[in-house]
């Protein structure tokens, strides 16, 4: 398996312009998360989905931010507009069940930079 | 509410020698306990988790934890440190009423040769 696949790897986008990130999770896996990582801020939780269901948006910072899962093999976060102190790594995990006791698998991570 | 800490934002040991990493954990239920590894540029890693059951928990590159619930800790161990053990820990917690994992800040393991 490919595991779970982010794009783009790097963004640098200007302050004020729309940005998006994607995720696919790993195929069979029905919850999905989004997290931030900052140096500030550590790893949150932006928000996550149950098959394909957004259960938990607490974490989303504003309303520039929405996330979408259309499908169980794709999901989306975006920012819009963009403001220079939403730099940071964003990271989406997907895990098989729901259950409290199944591991998260991670992307490798999409670096945004708003400048 | 759930939550982790790290008390030790780096850690620095000699290759060989064998390393600890804290972790203690605050959540409302029963406590489901992970850690991760995260190299530089990567994505997180899971190397190992506690369910129930034994209190020492094997993982994944030689990694092992103990669990223990008096202490309300879930302490990272190896025997004997690598030079490419040098990576950034996470310990996290889910309870059981939350899907989500919950992080803690990170420990900067550095083993020097």
């Amino acid at each position: 398996d490919a595991g779970v696949i982010q794009s783009p790897r790097h963004e640098v986008t200007e302050m004020g312009q729309e940005v998006t990130l994607r995720c696919k999770p790993i195929s069979g896996h029905n919850s999905l998360f989004w997290y931030r990582q900052t140096m500030m801020r550590g790893l949150e939780l932006l928000i996550y989905f149950n098959n394909n269901v957004p259960i938990d948006d607490s974490g989303m910072p504003e309303d520039r931010f929405s996330a979408k899962m259309p499908n169980a093999s794709f999901s989306t976060l975006k920012i819009q507009p963009s403001e220079p102190r939403d730099s940071a790594v964003y990271f989406c995990a997907s895990s098989l069940g729901a259950g409290a006791l199944i591991e998260a698998f991670f992307g490798q991570g999409t670096r945004l930079t708003v400048v | 509410a759930q939550s982790v800490a790290q008390p030790e934002d780096q850690v620095n040991v000699a290759e060989g020698n064998p390393l600890t990493v804290k972790c203690t954990y605050s959540v409302s239920g029963n406590p489901y306990l992970f850690w991760y590894v995260q190299y530089p540029n990567r994505g997180l890693q899971f190397l190992l988790k506690y369910i129930t059951g034994d209190n020492l928990v094997k993982g994944s590159y030689g990694f092992e934890a103990e669990f223990n619930k008096s202490q309300t800790s879930f302490h990272l161990k190896k025997p004997s440190a690598l030079v490419s053990d040098s990576a950034l820990y996470f310990c996290a917690v889910r309870d059981t009423g939350r899907r989500a994992l919950t992080f803690g800040s990170g420990t900067r393991l550095q083993v020097q040769p």
